[in-house]
């Protein structure tokens, strides 16, 4: 079964830092990865998607790479703002079409 | 476009009560899923259907869990009899064929506490 893993679980930085969220998979046969955005009691609002068969997308100062031999992605978020603030998910469909299999989510504050 | 429509956005039952939520879908998409959040164990795939047919079922819990989406605009999860541990916030998503190149769009979920 596919098991989706982010790192970290928490992250709090000052309004402007570059940063990193990490997600990994254990089954490289996927046919996408998404990261979502879950705001406190809203549902989850989709970012990115790449392809499997591609290596990265870009959403203004957003951008998502995937390196599917190594079961990795990341997301990295450029001059962080405190509307960034949220749950940031990543989930990879697997080999069963339409069946997404989520990580955990990292919890991410951004102070002023 | 509205987007994902959930209701009832919150309910509160009692255990052994019967629970229904619903779903309205993005217009024209396929493909609809019913998941469900809980701190303990993430999101989870409850189950989803192509074309209002049920594709994969094998994410629902137990035979008190039912789903059916009479139409391509409306779909029910029912809880009979509902109990404590299905506490959780349900969510609603929908897609345009399959997620293989199409985002999932979530409704705002429906936050289930059974006492």
């Amino acid at each position: 079964k596919q098991e989706v893993t982010q790192i970290p679980a928490a992250l709090s930085v000052p309004e402007g830092e570059n940063l990193v969220l990490n997600c990994s998979f254990t089954d490289s046969a996927i046919y996408n990865l998404q990261w979502f955005r879950q705001d406190p009691g809203k549902g989850l609002t989709s970012l990115l998607l790449i392809q499997s068969s591609q290596r990265e997308q870009t959403s203004g100062r957003l951008n998502a790479s995937l390196d599917k031999s190594s079961g990795r992605s990341t997301l990295y978020i450029a001059a962080s703002q405190p509307g960034d603030s949220a749950t940031y998910l990543c989930a990879v469909e697997g080999s069963t079409l339409g069946r997404l299999y989520f990580g955990r989510g990292t919890q991410l504050t951004v102070w002023p | 476009d509205a987007g994902v429509i959930q209701s009832p956005r919150h309910e509160v039952t009692e255990m052994g009560q019967e629970v229904t939520l619903r779903c309205k879908p993005i217009s024209g998409h396929d493909y609809l899923f019913w998941y469900r959040q809980t701190m303990m164990r993430g999101l989870e795939l409850l189950i989803y259907f192509n074309n209002n047919v049920p594709i994969d079922d094998s994410g629902m819990p137990e035979d008190r869990f039912s789903a059916k989406m009479p139409n391509a605009s409306f779909s029910t999860l029912k809880i009979q009899p509902s109990e404590p541990r299905d506490s959780a916030v349900y969510f609603c998503a929908s897609s345009l064929y399959s997620s293989y190149n199409s985002p999932l769009h979530f409704g705002n979920g429906t936050r289930l506490t059974v006492t």
